[in-house]
Formats: structure tokens, sequence, C-alpha cells
């Protein structure tokens, strides 16, 4: 079973802060790393992708990978009311499939 | 864009009805999925296909069929629904590609069996 772990929630952050989030996956032969936001009822969107060790900024959103550890993060910068949401960390390994971890919630405190 | 639409955002259906749920992808994607996403169990595959006529079981597969005549379509079939169907059910899709495979979801169905 290939597992998929997130740090639990709810994370609550100050407007502005960083709102840090861990996941970690037990497959050593993932490959493919992705981050999705959810928000309450509804679907989850896609905002991060990571393929190789180190990090991927986009916008106030920054992925880190580290394969040897076996984790991976996202940082969201300068937070806003708007990112409060849950985030999904999803790991591919090589049978099509995506495997999800439980989500952390994130409120971001005006 | 990547488009994926779902044919119903709410469906109430009774207790042993047949249940048809209706998945389009209009970016030409090899592989298509449906979850369904329950509080405090995440997201749980049910099926998934990689190509026309093709299907494979997920996690949850039972009680549960689906059908993909056409690349761009999935269909999710509850055959008799049941009360613990009750549920948020999401569509993906994904190219092939290698080492990619980002998945795209649809805006979900909420299914509630009375």
């Amino acid at each position: 079973q290939k597992e998929v772990e997130q740090n639990s929630g709810p994370l609550s952050v100050p407007e502005g802060a960083i709102a840090s989030l861990n996941c970690t996956y037990s497959d050593r032969g993932s490959q493919s790393f992705f981050w999705y936001r959810q928000y309450s009822g509804k679907s989850p969107e896609l905002i991060m992708s990571i393929y190789s060790n180190g990090d991927k900024e986009d916008g106030r959103f920054t992925a880190q990978l580290n394969k040897a550890s076996q984790y991976v993060s996202l940082l969201i910068r300068d937070s806003q009311p708007s990112d409060s949401a849950t985030y999904l960390c999803a790991v591919f390994s090589n049978d099509y499939k995506l495997s999800f971890g439980a989500g952390t919630t994130v409120t971001v405190r005006a | 864009d990547v488009k994926v639409t779902q044919s119903s955002r709410y469906l109430v259906k009774r207790t042993g009805e047949k249940v048809f749920l209706e998945c389009v992808q209009d970016m030409d994607h090899e592989n298509m999925f449906w979850y369904r996403q329950d509080p405090g169990l995440g997201l749980r595959l049910i099926y998934f296909s990689y190509d026309v006529k093709m299907k494979e079981k997920g996690d949850i597969p039972e009680g549960y069929s689906v059908s993909r005549e056409k690349k761009e379509r999935f269909s999710l079939i509850l055959e008799s629904a049941s009360t613990n169907q009750t549920s948020m059910y999401l569509c993906a899709s994904s190219l092939a590609r290698t080492g990619a495979y980002e998945q795209y979801f649809g805006p979900g169905t909420r299914l509630t069996v009375t």
C-alpha cells in the first residue's frame, strides 16, 4: 500500500505570514509530485507539480522536493484569506494512479 | 485550459435505483478516473481507464461499474444505489505522457441516496 502522509491540521496562520505544509511518502520509486488546493464544497485544483529535487517557485507558492528523504513540502508566502482551503499532496509512482494524502486544512486569519 | 465536466452537480436518488454519472473531458486525455470523497476518508479511487473500452478497478470498486465507449467520455454506474453510496463523486483525467500524469478534476457530483 503506497502511503502519503500529511501534517495534521488545521493550520492557522495570520495574513501575510508563511504557511508551511509537509508531506511524506512511502514508495521510494515515486516519480512525480503534486499539490492540489480544494475549497470547501469544490473539487481539487492542481496548483503545483514538481518532478526533480530542489525548489520550484510559482508566484507565492514554492514546492520543495527531497527524494532521498521522501519528503515534499509546499510553502505559501504572504498568505491571503483566499488561501484558506484544504491542500492535498499527491504522488505518482508507476501504475497510472495518484496516491493522495488526507489533506491539511489551512485557515488564514485576517 | 483543461476542461472536465460532469453531468450533474447535485443528484438525489432512491435506494435500489440504477444511477449513471457522466464525465466528459475535452483535452484528448488517455486516462480517466472516478473517485469518491467522504469526510475523514479522503479521496478514494473507484475505477480508472487508460484507454477506450479499458477499465481497471481502483481501491473501492464494489457496487460500481464503468463504461468508456469514447475517449472523451467515462461513465460511472451504480447498479443498485444504496445509502452508503451517498458521497461526492469526482471525475478526473490525465495525459499518458510518461513522468507527468497531472490529474485534472471535474466540478464533482454530490449524490444523495435516500
